[in-house]
């Protein structure tokens, strides 16, 4: 099975920097995406990591490390738009498991 | 713009009720998932299809939910009889490939059983 932890809420501010971090314990691993989700929204891909290190694209970069399975999203220059759910979510050999996502608040 | 499509998008109901949610997937995306998201359990799934056949509905409660893909363009998830802690956002989604791939979100439809 997949167990996925992440925090339930962080809070940061605006133009500041936030890493939202996840560890999982799976039997099986093909690689980690996140997905971002605004209040009363659909969740929308963010990132996909398969290989360990660090994968950028804009303000959002996404970083694994499959031995200890651990990955974060950093959020740079942050603005008040980025105020929502980040969900990380391990891709199995047959499923994507998602964990309950983490709630970020950016404050001016 | 192709997007995934859900209706209703919300819906109120009575205990005992039966409740029929519908979706329709992107053009040419083979693969379906039905999802349930909860404040205190995040992100479930629910069932998925692929070219239309079930391959997994072990999150599913089978005593009351069913769901099916009478064709390509609509997949339908059923809760007879509903229960009040069946509320809850329903969220279908789709992806172009095997299931493992990155997925599309429809809007999700918001069930609430009284």
């Amino acid at each position: 099975g997949q167990n996925i932890d992440q925090p339930t809420e962080m809070t940061a501010t605006e133009g500041a920097i936030v890493q939202i971090n996840c560890t999982y314990q799976t039997s099986g691993f093909n690689g980690l995406f996140w997905y971002q989700q605004h209040a009363g929204e659909a969740p929308t891909f963010l990132s996909y990591n398969v290989l360990d290190g660090l994968e950028e694209k804009g303000r959002f970069s996404s970083f694994l490390s499959r031995s200890k399975g651990y990955s974060y999203l950093l959020l740079k220059e942050l603005q008040m738009k980025d105020s929502a759910s980040y969900l990380c979510a391990v891709r199995g050999y047959q499923k994507v498991t998602f964990g309950i996502g983490t709630k970020l608040q950016v404050i001016p | 713009d192709a997007r995934v499509t859900q209706t209703p998008r919300h819906k109120v109901t009575e205990m005992g009720q039966e409740v029929t949610m519908r979706c329709q997937p992107i053009l040419g995306h083979n693969t379906v998932f039905w999802y349930r998201q909860t404040m205190m359990q995040g992100l479930e799934l629910l069932a998925y299809f692929r070219n239309r056949a079930p391959l997994d509905d072990s999150g599913m409660p089978k005593d009351r939910f069913s769901a099916e893909m009478p064709d390509a363009t609509l997949a339908t998830l059923k809760i007879q009889p509903s229960e009040p802690r069946d509320s809850a956002v329903y969220f279908c989604a789709d992806s172009a490939g095997h299931s493992t791939d990155t997925q599309y979100f429809g809007p999700g439809t918001r069930l609430t059983v009284l």
